[in-house]
C-alpha cells in the first residue's frame, strides 16, 4: 500500500537558518504530494502541492519539488522565521481510489528560535 | 476557497457521556467527508469515510459502533463518540476534497477531546 516517510523531530534551528524536512513516499500509482502545516492549536492549513513529476510546490518562502526517480518530496525554506514553529506534515493522495483521502506522513516538529 | 467549519474546538466530558463533533461546508455541497484521528505527537490517521445518504466505510481497527458518523446532508457530517473513555481523549479533525478534480483536501479545524 500507499505510505509516506518523513525525518523524525523536532527540529530547532535559529531565525534565517535554512531548513529541510526530508520526505519520501511509495505509492501503487501516481500520487499527488504534499505538505501542509499545523501551527499550534489549530487544524491543517495545506501549505503547497504538486500534481506531477517534476513539477515544483510553492508558497510562503516554502520549496518542494516532485522526485518521482528518488520518489521524494523534500520540503526546503531558506530562511525560517519564528512564526514558521509548527508541526509540518508530507501527504499523499493516490487517485481516483483516494480522491482527497490522504495518507500522511509523521509530522515534522520544527522549532525556531529568535 | 472552500470553508470547513468543525465544533467544537475544544471539549471535555467525563467518561462514560457520549460527544457529538460537527463539521459543516459553509459554501459548497460536501458528498464526501473523512475523519481523522491525531494522538499525541503521532500523524493522523484516517478513521472513516462518510457519503452523503449512506453509511460511513470504516478504517480497519475503528469501531464503529463507538464512533458513530452520520452524514445525512450535504453539508454537514457528524462523529459521535460514544461512552467515551480516557484512552479516546485525542484530536479528531474532518476534511474533505476539494471538489475541483485536484487531489487535495479542505480541513476543519479539528476538535481537542478530553475524556476524564
Amino acid at each position: 500500500g500507499d505510505s509516506v516517510t518523513q525525518m523524525e523531530g523536532p527540529v530547532t534551528l535559529s531565525e534565517e537558518a535554512f531548513l529541510t524536512i526530508n520526505c519520501t513516499y511509495t505509492a501503487t500509482g501516481y500520487p499527488s504530494l504534499f505538505w501542509y502545516v499545523q501551527y499550534p492549536g489549530e487544524g491543517l492549513q495545506l501549505l503547497l502541492k504538486a500534481t506531477k513529476a517534476d513539477d515544483k510546490g510553492s508558497n510562503k518562502g516554502f520549496e518542494a519539488t516532485y522526485r518521482k526517480e528518488t520518489t521524494s518530496f523534500h520540503l526546503e525554506k531558506g530562511s525560517v522565521q519564528v512564526s514558521d514553529s509548527a508541526v509540518y506534515f508530507c501527504a499523499l493522495s493516490d487517485p481516483p481510489d483516494s480522491w482527497g483521502k490522504l495518507q500522511f506522513g509523521a509530522g515534522t516538529q520544527v522549532v525556531v528560535t529568535p | 476557497g472552500a470553508v470547513v467549519s468543525q465544533h467544537p474546538s475544544r471539549v471535555i466530558c467525563k467518561s462514560g457521556t457520549s460527544v457529538k463533533i460537527e463539521c459543516r461546508s459553509l459554501d459548497f455541497q460536501a458528498t464526501t467527508m473523512f475523519w481523522y484521528r491525531q494522538f499525541p505527537k503521532k500523524s493522523l490517521m484516517l478513521m472513516a469515510t462518510s457519503n452523503e445518504g449512506s453509511k460511513a466505510t470504516y478504517e480497519q481497527g475503528v469501531e464503529k459502533d463507538k464512533f458513530l458518523i452520520n452524514h445525512a446532508s450535504l453539508t454537514l457530517s457528524t462523529l459521535t463518540v460514544t461512552s467515551a473513555h480516557p484512552e479516546d481523549s485525542s484530536f479528531y479533525i474532518c476534511s474533505t476534497p476539494s471538489g475541483t478534480g485536484g487531489t487535495e483536501a479542505f480541513f476543519g479545524q479539528g476538535t481537542r477531546l478530553t475524556v476524564v
